[in-house]
């Protein structure tokens, strides 16, 4: 059973147009995150939902939208693709992020956009 | 917010010897420090953290030190195999009055045969 699974893997799409990131956890965590890795292997993260609500936003272009339908799914949106926005995108999810608990992220295997 | 800095960016080895990455944070909040390795075109994945509360963990090969004070904790690995080539990846986690794991830039280690 894959615990952080996404989809696509792959997602080759041009400038200006629309796409969706889907990323479903089943290891009952209640804290997910996406992650942004450029091809200098940065990991940066972009948001962090808890129970639903965004809890960090880590100033990101708001063409991106995340949204979170329950705990086990975090999808990310991304509106007029630029070329900029080429990258892997990792989704993560951990047991807590409250003061106290933290815990390991578990990831993705990842999403290559690339954006022509 | 937390910024974690690590070095070196690459690190060379022949098998056997030993890597020490290290790593440095920012935030004395941070009090989780965890260690992921990432193989080629896979997620990152845990291969040992340590708690704010402890100075030093081994697991077989590898071992994680922290010193609090100086807000530094390193990676070491012993007895490296070519299998160990991969690009590892320090955290700290306090990011903003939350608890976010935030990354390092990153180590490509490659163990030659």
């Amino acid at each position: 059973d894959t615990a952080v699974s996404q989809t696509p893997k792959y997602l080759v799409t041009q400038m200006g147009n629309d796409k969706s990131i889907k990323c479903e956890q089943n290891l009952g965590h209640d804290t997910m995150y996406w992650y942004k890795q450029d091809s200098k292997k940065f990991l940066k993260i972009m948001f962090s939902y808890n129970n639903k609500e965004l809890i960090i936003n880590e100033t990101v272009p708001n063409r991106f939208s995340p949204k979170s339908p329950d705990k086990a799914h975090l999808n990310l949106h991304i509106n007029s693709l630029e070329l900029g926005d080429s990258a892997v995108y990792f989704c993560a999810s951990s047991l807590h992020s409250r003061a106290g608990l933290a815990a390991e992220a578990f990831f993705g295997q990842g999403t290559r956009l690339t954006v022509v | 917010g937390e910024n974690v800095e690590q070095h070196p960016s690459t690190l060379s080895v022949q098998e056997g010897d030993s890597a020490v990455i290290k790593c440095t944070y920012s935030d004395s909040a941070s009090n989780y420090f965890p260690w992921y390795k990432q193989e080629l075109g896979k997620g990152p994945q845990l291969i040992i953290d340590i708690r704010s509360n402890v100075g030093e963990k081994k697991d077989q090969r590898i071992a994680v030190t922290l010193n609090k004070t100086a807000k530094h904790f390193s990676l070491h690995i012993t007895e490296t195999q070519p299998e160990d080539s991969a690009v590892y990846f320090c955290a700290a986690n306090f990011l903003g009055g939350s608890y976010i794991p935030t990354f390092g830039r990153g180590t490509s280690l490659i163990v030659h045969p």
